[in-house]
C-alpha cells in the first residue's frame, strides 16, 4: 500500500522561507509531485522529482531522498499569495498501475 | 492553453438520486483520474484510465460509483444512488504518457457535490 505524510498546518511570516516536508512510503515509487491549492481552486503543478537531489524553480525549490522517502517544498520570499494548501503527490507503479496518489496536503498561511 | 474540461462546476442532488459528472481531458493525454476531495483533505483517488481501460480502480465504491470512458477521450463518472456522504469536490486530471513515466497531472476546476 501507500503512505504520504504531511503537517496539517504551516504558519509562517511574509518574506520568510518556510519548509514543508513529506515523507511517503510505496511498493514502486516512480517520481513526487509538489501541487498549490488555492481555497476552492484545483491544484495546479508546482514542481517533479524523480531523482535525488534538490530542484529549483524561481522562488520555489523541492528536494527528494528516495533511500530516506522524503522531500520537501522550499519557498522562499513568501508572499501572503502563497497562502494556500501544499499538496504531496507520489506516482506508484506497485501492481504496475502507475496510480498518482495525493498526502492529505499541509495548509499553510502566511502572515504580514 | 489547454484545459481539462470538466461539467457541471455545481451540482445540488437530493439523496438516493443519481448524479453524473463529464470530463474532457487535454487532447491527447492517455491518462484520465478522476478524485474525490473532502473539505481539508488531499484529493483521493477514485479511478484512473490509460486510453479506455481502467488501470486502477480500488478505492472506487462499485455498489454506487460506476466510470467509463469509452472511446479513450472523455469519461463519465456517475453515482447511483448519492448518499449525504459524497459531498464533495469532484476532480478529473490528465496527464500525458511518456516512456519514462507520465507527466505531471492537470486538472480541471472541479465538480462540487452537495447532496442534501
Amino acid at each position: 500500500g501507500q503512505n504520504i505524510d504531511q503537517p496539517t498546518e504551516m504558519t509562517a511570516t511574509e518574506g520568510a522561507i518556510v519548509q514543508i516536508n513529506c515523507t511517503y512510503q510505496t511498493s514502486g515509487f516512480n517520481g513526487l509531485f509538489w501541487y498549490q491549492q488555492h481555497a476552492g481552486e484545483a491544484p495546479t503543478f508546482l514542481s517533479y522529482n524523480v531523482l535525488d537531489g534538490l530542484e529549483e524553480k524561481g522562488r520555489f525549490s523541492s528536494f527528494l531522498s528516495r533511500s530516506k522517502g522524503y522531500s520537501y517544498l522550499l519557498l522562499k520570499e513568501l508572499q501572503m499569495k502563497d497562502s494556500a494548501s501544499y499538496l504531496c503527490a507520489v506516482r506508484d507503479f506497485g501492481g504496475n498501475t502507475g496510480k498518482l496518489i495525493f498526502g492529505q496536503g499541509t495548509t499553510l498561511q502566511v502572515k504580514p | 492553453e489547454a484545459e481539462v474540461a470538466q461539467s457541471p462546476r455545481y451540482k445540488i442532488t437530493e439523496k438516493s438520486q443519481a448524479v453524473a459528472f463529464w470530463c474532457d481531458p487535454i487532447s491527447g493525454h492517455a491518462t484520465l483520474y478522476w478524485y474525490r476531495q473532502i473539505l481539508g483533505q488531499g484529493p483521493e483517488l477514485l479511478v484512473q484510465f490509460q486510453d479506455e481501460s481502467v488501470v486502477d480502480d480500488s478505492q472506487l465504491p462499485k455498489d454506487r460509483f460506476s466510470a467509463e470512458r469509452l472511446k479513450g477521450v472523455d469519461s463519465t463518472l456517475k453515482i447511483q444512488p448519492a448518499e449525504l456522504g459524497d459531498s464533495a469536490m469532484y476532480l478529473c486530471a490528465s496527464s500525458y504518457v511518456r516512456f519514462q513515466g507520465d507527466t505531471e497531472a492537470f486538472f480541471g476546476q472541479g465538480t462540487r457535490l452537495t447532496v442534501v
